[in-house]
């Protein structure tokens, strides 16, 4: 099957920092990719959906000048964390399609868990 | 407020036997739902779906349910195997499927010989 690649898997960072996280559909050109959030024993919720070439649309509550989103390429979508705080400690994840908003042709990245100082 | 709930965290199920994981949601405006699992250190994988215009869709040892009126699906393996021990992620979507997921918080199967 396709594949998404998301780098790091995990990061520790100091409070206050920055961190950008990767995701890359290596087999495909997605138009489309999608950047969850799972707190520990929650859900996998739905932070924003980027799509190649113009502004991501962030979900309600998502603050978008913290999670920077950016969609330059088919292949590549970055997740800025800005000025981390220990509270965006999370597990995070990206999502990736060929096919414009088909969820039966959705590939994940591995995720990467990200820790806050 | 969670429109999607996996009420079992995990479940523990004997070689050859059958899983049976459950889901509910809300949301009545729901009309696609979709099965992931998820290996550790691995992205969800798609597994199966339904469309609300139906109540079961098989596909192999794979099977789910769906009771509309009681805003509750299920699915089952059978028979099951150690490799389907895994994370079953839950998800449901509107407008057939073309549309974001939401995602119940996952059920760990362990699957013991």
């Amino acid at each position: 099957g396709a594949v998404v690649s998301q780098h790091p898997s995990r990061v520790i960072c100091k409070s206050g920092t920055s961190v950008k996280i990767e995701c890359r559909s290596l087999d495909f050109q997605a138009t489309t990719m999608f950047w969850y959030r799972q707190f520990p024993k929650q859900s996998l919720m739905l932070m924003a959906t980027s799509n190649e070439g113009s502004k991501a649309t962030y979900e309600q509550g998502v603050e978008k000048d913290k999670f920077l989103i950016n969609h330059a390429s088919l292949t590549l979508s970055t997740l800025t964390v800005t000025s981390a705080h220990p509270e965006d400690s999370s597990f995070y994840i990206c999502s990736a399609t060929p096919d414009r908003g088909s969820n039966e042709k959705l590939f994940f990245g591995s995720g990467t868990q990200l820790s806050v100082l | 407020d969670q429109q999607v709930k996996q009420n079992s965290p995990s479940l523990s199920v004997q070689e050859g036997r059958i899983s049976i994981l459950n889901c509910d949601y809300t949301n009545s405006m729901f009309d696609y739902f979709l099965w992931y699992k998820k290996y550790p250190a691995e992205g969800p994988t798609f597994l199966i779906s339904i469309s609300s215009i139906k109540d079961k869709n098989e596909d192999g040892r794979f099977t789910v349910f769906l009771n509309k009126s009681a805003k509750h699906l299920s699915l089952h393996i059978v028979p099951s195997q150690p490799g389907d021990s895994a994370v079953y992620f839950c998800a449901a979507s509107r407008s057939g499927g073309y549309n974001k997921l939401i995602f119940g918080a996952g059920t760990r199967l362990a699957v013991h010989p």
